[in-house]
């Protein structure tokens, strides 16, 4: 199993661009979910999935949008990126219910210019 | 709203001490807690979880414990190596709530 997989691993966007960070994992998991972490805030969630078709917003969604239409893929699209976007992305996912323990991939570092 | 706090921010050891590492929470009606490594620049790597009917939790020389009703959770690291050195996680329910972390440093 290769777990949880993001790409890309680095990008650089002018304010204003647009750009979909992809999220797979191969673990047949219910529930996914995108956090952002920016230094001396720690981790926040922006959306997340609980199966195919069904996702809801997180702590910081706005500027972020998100759609699930298989169970391995959730990407998470910029529709105009601006400074305040420039973060480290991480993807998360675990099996379905309030028990079970979530893995991550590996981030995604993004620049706004 | 679900706060989480870690303290303190940072710690340094000497190799061989023993870690002790605490994690607060404001609502006590959590269902699981988990406890994260991320070393510098890396993803999480997921270390203890520890579901709300526990009182405890053991891998190897790490041992995480919970009291729901005081809001605390505290991870254990024996006989620490430079190995252990990295930024730890504590993170409450599915929708993780996370603190901002314990940076640890492990002097050989």
């Amino acid at each position: 199993n290769a777990g949880v997989t993001q790409t890309p691993k680095f990008q650089v966007l002018k304010t204003g661009q647009s750009m979909t960070l992809q999220c797979a994992q191969d673990m047949n998991h219910e529930y996914m979910s995108w956090y952002r972490q920016d230094p001396g805030m720690g981790l926040r969630l922006i959306h997340y999935s609980v199966g195919a078709g069904i996702t809801d917003q997180g702590e910081v969604p706005n500027g972020y949008n998100v759609s699930r239409s298989t169970t391995e893929d959730f990407p998470l699209r910029l529709l105009s990126a601006a400074p305040s976007q420039t973060s480290v992305y991480f993807c998360a996912s675990s099996t379905k219910g309030r028990y079970y323990e979530q893995y991550f991939g590996p981030g995604t570092r993004l620049t706004v210019t | 709203k679900q706060e989480v706090t870690q303290i303190p921010a940072a710690l340094s050891v000497p190799e061989g001490e023993n870690l002790v590492l605490n994690c607060s929470f404001t609502d006590s009606a959590i269902y699981n807690l988990q406890w994260f490594r991320q070393d510098p620049g890396k993803g999480l790597t997921s270390l203890l979880l520890i579901q709300s009917s526990q009182r405890e939790q053991t891998s190897g020389r790490l041992n995480a414990s919970l009291d729901k009703s005081s809001g605390r959770s505290t991870l254990y690291i024996a006989a620490s190596q430079p190995g252990d050195s990295a930024t730890y996680l504590c993170a409450v329910d599915y929708k993780l709530s996370f603190g901002a972390g314990t940076t640890v440093t492990v002097r050989a």
